[in-house]
């Protein structure tokens, strides 16, 4: 799996977007980007993921660089539900890549 | 839809008692995984089953580590002799390989929090 590198904390308003930056500049040309989100005492939660354009659902949209070496988690209207830590990862399961590796991620404090 | 269940939520246990933790996945999800996540840290992982066959185990931590995925359903992680140091969340997830390669989505359940005295 490429190693993806995130700041370690962001803050953000309530009711404000959010963009959560990951760099990934040794991607592979068939890893995914996929993020997850853990919030306090729970277990990850699948985000979003993408390969080479942007992507949308309703928990948030994915920007991915033409070149594929960074990418952006965008949450539209911050709540303070959306308090958790995030992490970007590179990955594709198919053959022997079979684990999704977690890094520490980008722990998002959303202020009232 | 019930989602990924583990039993118990939290457990504590004396050093070198045997522990075992149950996963039962989302129904008819043919892939169970095993982490563990330490304070600060993000999850690791341990092994992972594809069915009821155990694909991978080299990442478990010691010979005191063992799981099982009896039929393909339910599975269980077993820690003999417990050490001070086991002391984590153990994580259980599955996913339906209905995304193959990049698309794969994996379903957490809420772990299991284990303390040794």
């Amino acid at each position: 799996d490429a190693k993806t590198t995130q700041p370690n904390s962001m803050e953000s308003n309530e009711e404000e977007p959010v963009h959560l930056p990951c760099n990934h500049s040794t991607i592979s040309g068939t890893d995914y980007i996929h993020w997850y989100r853990q919030l306090p005492s729970q277990g990850p939660e699948y985000v979003i993921h993408g390969l080479t354009s942007n992507v949308n659902n309703r928990m948030a949209s994915l920007a991915i660089a033409e070149d594929r070496k960074s990418s952006t988690l965008i949450l539209h209207r911050a709540t303070l539900r959306d308090a958790a830590v995030y992490y970007c990862i590179s990955w594709n399961s198919g053959g022997s890549n079979y684990k999704l590796t977690f890094g520490k991620g980008t722990l998002l404090t959303v202020n009232p | 839809d019930t989602g990924v269940s583990q039993n118990p939520r939290h457990k504590i246990t004396k050093r070198g008692q045997n522990v075992t933790f149950r996963c039962d996945p989302i129904s008819e999800h043919n892939r169970l995984y095993w982490y563990r996540q330490t304070l600060g840290q993000g999850p690791e992982f341990l092994t992972y089953f594809q069915n009821e066959a155990q694909l991978e185990k080299s990442r478990l931590l010691s010979d005191r580590f063992s799981a099982e995925r009896p039929k393909g359903s339910f599975s269980t992680l077993e820690i003999q002799r417990t050490e001070q140091g086991d002391s984590a969340m153990y994580l259980c997830a599955s996913s339906d390989l209905k995304g193959t390669g990049g698309n794969e989505k994996l379903f957490f359940g809420s772990g299991t929090q284990l303390s040794v005295l």
